[in-house]
Order: structure tokens, then sequence, then C-alpha cells
């Protein structure tokens, strides 16, 4: 089974600056996926990135890039400027699977709650 | 694209009802759907993978009696909470996979919160 560990509860920032939120896993599976998704207070999920396990270059997208470290089992998110727009929780996935996802399911982590001071 | 629509978004109802939640792919055919709980700051806990015309498979601990689930088309699963009480006040949320069509492995409803006095 796969297990998927976000150690920061809450964490703070000033408007434009950057934080970065870890998560760590652990599986035995060779192929897999990592996401991070975003919750605003909506509650609406919002896929902020996802990076395929064989491809070794970070995922980035816009203000949001990840460190993804195989070996360590660690993959953490990178925001960038900071916008007030970025307070949400968010929860680092993990999704078995090599190519198309399939109808694997997901395990998240516990969460961050991520909130962007004026 | 890929959009799941999630009907009601709140109800409240007095304990003992039972109380059906749809969860629709409007704009493709979804052969898989999930169903997650919420409880307040908390993450999403999975409770069923529900698969177009077989019985779901439920995860460890969530008692199929309770929470019934039915994905009779390929573009409509719902789940059912028999008999709820204020123990199943929660925040549903439901996802659809899209397969290879898509660049996000499921997409999300917009949830679904259950009130029961």
């Amino acid at each position: 089974a796969q297990t998927v560990t976000q150690s920061q509860p809450e964490m703070s920032v000033q408007e434009a600056e950057t934080v970065t939120l870890s998560c760590t896993y652990d599986t035995s599976e060779s192929n897999y996926y990592l996401f991070w998704y975003k919750q605003p207070p909506s509650r609406q999920m919002i896929l902020v990135i996802r990076q395929e396990a064989y491809k070794q270059q970070n995922a980035t997208e816009n203000r949001f890039s990840v460190n993804f470290q195989k070996a360590a089992k660690s993959f953490s998110l990178k925001i960038s400027d900071s916008q007030l727009g970025d307070t949400a929780m968010y929860f680092c996935a993990f999704m078995k699977g090599v190519a198309n996802f399939g109808n694997e399911k997901l395990t998240f982590g516990t969460g961050t709650r991520l909130t962007i001071i004026p | 694209g890929a959009v799941v629509s999630q009907h009601p978004s709140r109800v409240i109802c007095k304990s003992g009802t039972s109380v059906k939640i749809e969860c629709r792919s409007l704009d493709f055919q979804a052969t898989t759907m999930f169903w997650y709980r919420q409880f307040p700051k908390q993450s999403l806990m999975l409770m069923a993978t529900s698969n177009e015309g077989s019985k779901a498979t439920y995860e460890q601990g969530v008692e199929k009696d309770k929470f019934l689930i039915n994905h009779a088309s390929l573009t409509l699963s719902t789940l059912t909470v028999t008999s709820a009480h204020p123990e199943d006040s929660s925040f549903y949320i439901c996802s659809a996979s899209a397969g290879g069509n898509s660049n996000q492995p499921q997409h999300f409803g917009d949830g679904t919160r259950l009130s029961i006095l």
C-alpha cells in the first residue's frame, strides 16, 4: 500500500514571497504519478501540477514548480510570487500506473493549509 | 471539457432518512467513478470505487450496506447514505476518470455537504 505524508499542517507567508510545501511518500511501485491539488474555501479540488515518476525533469506550471527526488521519495511544491488567491488547502497525491492514468485510485496526504498574508 | 456535476450541493435532513447523491460526467464517459469523504480540516478519504455495470469496490472500514453505490451508466454514479445518522454528517466528493482522454487522472465534482440533524 502507498502512503503520502505532509508534515506541515499549516503555513503562512507574505504576499509575493516564495513558499515550499513538503511531501514524502512510500511505495514499492516503479511506475507512478504524483500530484499537487489545491482546495480553496469553495472546496473544489483543483489540479495544480503533476509529475510522472519516469521523468527526471521537474514539472513546472507558471508560478508552481516541484522538486521531485525519486530516491528520497520526496515531492515538494514551490509557489513563487505568492498571491492572495493561493490561500487554500494543498494536498499531495499519489497514483500508481504507467500511461494514460487508467482507472487507478488517488492516495492523498493529510494536507497543508496555506495562508497568504496581504 | 471534462466537467463533473454533483448534486445536491447541500442537504440537511433528519436522522433516519436516506439521502441520495448524484455524480454525473457531463461531457465524457466515465467507466470509473470514485467517492470520497472529507471531514472538516482533514484529507479526502476514498470510500469506494464505482465501476459501470459492476459492483463497487469498497475501502476497508466502509460499510457497503450503509453507503450504497450504483453506477448504472457511463455518465452517472449515485451514492445513497441509508438511514443516515449525525455521525454521517460530512462533505462527500465524487470524481470521474476520463482515462487516457484527459491530462488529469480524475475530474472532481464540487462536493455535497451532508448535515444530519
